[in-house]
């Protein structure tokens, strides 16, 4: 079974410091894709990044970087020099190949992230 | 490029009652999937529709129902409305499966 966790349930900060969000994952599966997603409170979920199994390459854009690794399951994302902007819930997913026709994309819980001025 | 559309944005119905909801995708996007999203629960997904076949479905009874039709557009139906489906409920569309989802804004269902 595939699953998503993501410990943080809320996460508070003041702005202009860094915050690492955490996201560990299980599946079985040697093919699979891990996304990050932005939820502001306006509600529309808002794509980041995805990364492929295959891929274990950090990226950075910007404030934003997200470390993968494999070894661990987890594909963190981190924002440097938070602002009150940042301030969203932030979701984890991973989707996989289907098989015989069908897959069902994963979710985590969610890490709502508070940026204080 | 216009977004993903979703209508309405709010419903507030009565236990035992249906619904529909709508959503109309990225103009390119086939796939369009669903989600519940709710605080106890965090987002769940209902089912996926790739060129007007279900391709996948998630975990929920058969009260939940969707289609999508030749132009891609996508409508959700929920029957005898219980006061558990309170929930946003979101589209998303996509090229596939392994591809970024756009989500729409969601519409709010109350049920009293």
């Amino acid at each position: 079974a595939q699953k998503v966790t993501q410990a943080q349930t809320e996460i508070s900060v003041v702005e202009k410091e860094d915050v690492t969000l955490d996201c560990v994952y299980e599946t079985r599966d040697t093919t699979y894709y891990l996304f990050w997603y932005k939820q502001p409170p306006s509600g529309e979920l808002v794509f980041l990044i995805r990364r492929n199994s295959f891929d274990e390459q950090n990226e950075i854009s910007g404030r934003y970087s997200w470390n993968f690794q494999k070894s661990t399951s987890s594909f963190n994302f981190t924002i440097t020099a938070s602002q009150v902007v940042d301030s969203a819930v932030y979701f984890c997913a991973l989707t996989f190949p289907p098989s015989g026709g069908s897959y069902i994309p994963t979710f985590g819980r969610g890490t709502s992230l508070i940026v204080h001025p | 490029k216009a977004g993903v559309t979703q209508t309405p944005r709010y419903l507030i119905k009565t236990r035992g009652q249906q619904v529909t909801l709508s959503c109309s995708p990225i103009s390119g996007h086939r796939s369009v999937s669903w989600y519940q999203q709710t605080p106890g629960q965090g987002l769940q997904f209902l089912f996926e529709y790739f060129s007007e076949t279900q391709r996948n479905k998630g975990n929920f009874p058969g009260r939940f129902s969707g289609r999508q039709f030749s132009n891609s557009r996508s409508e959700m139906n929920v029957s005898t409305l219980e006061l558990g489906d309170s929930a946003l409920y979101l589209c998303a569309s996509s090229l596939d499966y392994n591809s970024p989802l756009h989500f729409g804004n969601g519409t709010r269902l109350t049920v009293t």
